[in-house]
């Protein structure tokens, strides 16, 4: 399958900092990516959805002012989270896929601590 | 609103022998369904999915799935496990079959023992 591959697998951040994730699709072009975020025993939640050139379409109750997602090319897409606080300490992953009914890949994932 | 369960948090199993991990979905709408696997750290891969069609889906890899509407359930099954199994197991359904919005179950591990 395609890959898709996520920067930083691991990051810690102090409370009050910015933190940027890389979503990258590395062997084709990703029209669409996704964003997730998984707590512990918990499944993943989708957290918005951004189309290359357009502003994410976030769920219902994710605050886009602090997940600011940016999906600038078709092979990267960013999601930063603002003003980190500990309770955002969380697994994000993201997806990505070439076109409305192909296969969705997901990345491996990154471990965000917030302290 | 869809849903996924997944009752089991963990099975664990002797190698060679069979399992089943369930999966049962709730949703008004026509539904797809998913089983994706997660390797320790790596990301989901998809494993099978059921969009139309025969309700047997398999994968490569020896499991298969069987898409039950009346019991709502999508139970993914293998008759002969092996140690390389072990991974994190997610059921996901969809209403679009386009990969969109897919609602996650919370996941089984399963673990595989010599």
């Amino acid at each position: 399958g395609a890959v898709v591959s996520q920067h930083p697998s691991r990051v810690i951040c102090k409370s009050g900092t910015s933190v940027k994730i890389e979503c990258r699709s590395l062997d084709f072009q990703a029209t669409t990516m996704f964003w997730y975020r998984q707590f512990p025993k918990q499944s993943l939640m989708l957290m918005a959805t951004s189309n290359e050139g357009s502003k994410a379409t976030y769920e219902q109750g994710v605050e886009k002012d602090k997940f600011l997602i940016n999906h600038a090319s078709l092979t990267l897409s960013t999601l930063t989270v603002t003003s980190a606080h500990p309770e955002d300490s969380s697994f994000y992953i993201c997806s990505a896929r070439a076109g409305t009914f192909t296969e969705a890949f997901f990345g491996q994932g990154t471990r965000l601590t917030v302290v | 609103a869809q849903s996924v369960t997944q009752l089991d948090s963990q099975v664990p199993v002797f190698e060679e022998a069979p399992v089943e991990l369930r999966c049962n979905y709730s949703s008004s709408v026509s539904v797809y369904l998913f089983w994706y696997v997660q390797y320790p750290n790596q990301g989901l891969q998809l494993l099978l999915k059921y969009l139309s069609g025969s309700t047997l889906v398999e994968s490569i890899n020896g499991f298969e799935a069987e898409f039950n509407k009346s019991q709502t359930s999508f139970h993914l099954r293998k008759p002969s496990v092996h140690i390389s199994d072990t991974a994190e197991y997610f059921c996901a359904v969809s209403d679009d079959g386009g990969f969109q919005k897919l609602v996650f179950g919370t996941g089984t591990r399963l673990l595989v023992s010599p």
